[in-house]
């Protein structure tokens, strides 16, 4: 069964570095996400990618963050200088785009831990 | 705006008796609802959604939810639980009006005890 794949699995960085959190959403799909989730607690929206471009953003992707899909295959989420409140697992996630109520498929998630 | 709440942080199930998570929406069109399942240091696996049509839908592993819209609810119940199904789950919901993003729950903890 087709599957969402992050990388890494778990990066430990310390604050004011620059971190590239990559995924490689399932191949027919054409909507892209990316979630966090701090400390097993809520999951929060980031972003969502559709067409090369940025379709719906939330308050917290400022401007420290960005994503881009630069193959084809790859999609990834960039952070330019890491604050110690972006340690979080953050997943990525595709969908059909069936319209939209398609359900997102989830990858395993990469832990980011900002010291 | 849409939101999610799910009123019960934890919940806690003897094996074999029916399980019941509870979900109610905000959104301002009609809603999608889905229910998803986190096992301990994984991602998020999709277990139903409503989209349309008959108000109970069956999803994974036993697993089945009832879209109520007069009382805007989406409880995610099963028959008879297993310890297996100990997790978190987090009920979300989008509208229909073109928005993609999926608004999640804070989740709830079901413990199920043998």
């Amino acid at each position: 069964e087709p599957e969402v794949t992050q990388t890494p699995s778990h990066q430990v960085t310390q604050m004011g570095q620059e971190v590239i959190l990559r995924c490689v959403p399932i191949s027919n799909h054409l909507y892209f996400y990316w979630y966090r989730q701090i400390l097993g607690q809520k999951v929060e929206f980031l972003v969502s990618f559709y067409n090369n471009e940025i379709s719906e953003k939330s308050e917290i992707f400022d401007d420290q963050f960005s994503v881009e899909r630069p193959d084809g295959s790859n999609f990834t989420l960039k952070i330019r200088s890491t604050k110690l409140e972006d340690s979080a697992m953050y997943f990525c996630a595709s969908s059909r785009g069936t319209g939209n109520a398609g359900e997102l498929f989830f990858g395993e998630g990469s832990r980011l831990t900002v010291l | 705006a849409q939101s999610v709440a799910q009123p019960e942080d934890q919940v806690n199930v003897a094996e074999g008796n029916p399980l019941t998570v509870k979900c109610t929406y905000s959104v301002s069109g009609n809603p999608y609802l889905f229910w998803y399942v986190q096992y301990p240091n994984r991602g998020l696996q999709f277990l139903l959604k409503y989209i349309t049509g008959d108000n109970l839908v069956k999803g994974s592993y036993g697993f089945e939810a009832e879209f109520n819209k007069s009382q805007t609810s989406f409880h995610l119940k099963k028959p008879s639980a297993l310890v297996s199904d100990s997790a978190l789950y987090f009920c979300a919901v989008r509208d229909n009006g073109g928005n993609e993003k999926l608004t999640f729950g804070t989740g709830t903890r079901l413990t199920i005890i043998p």
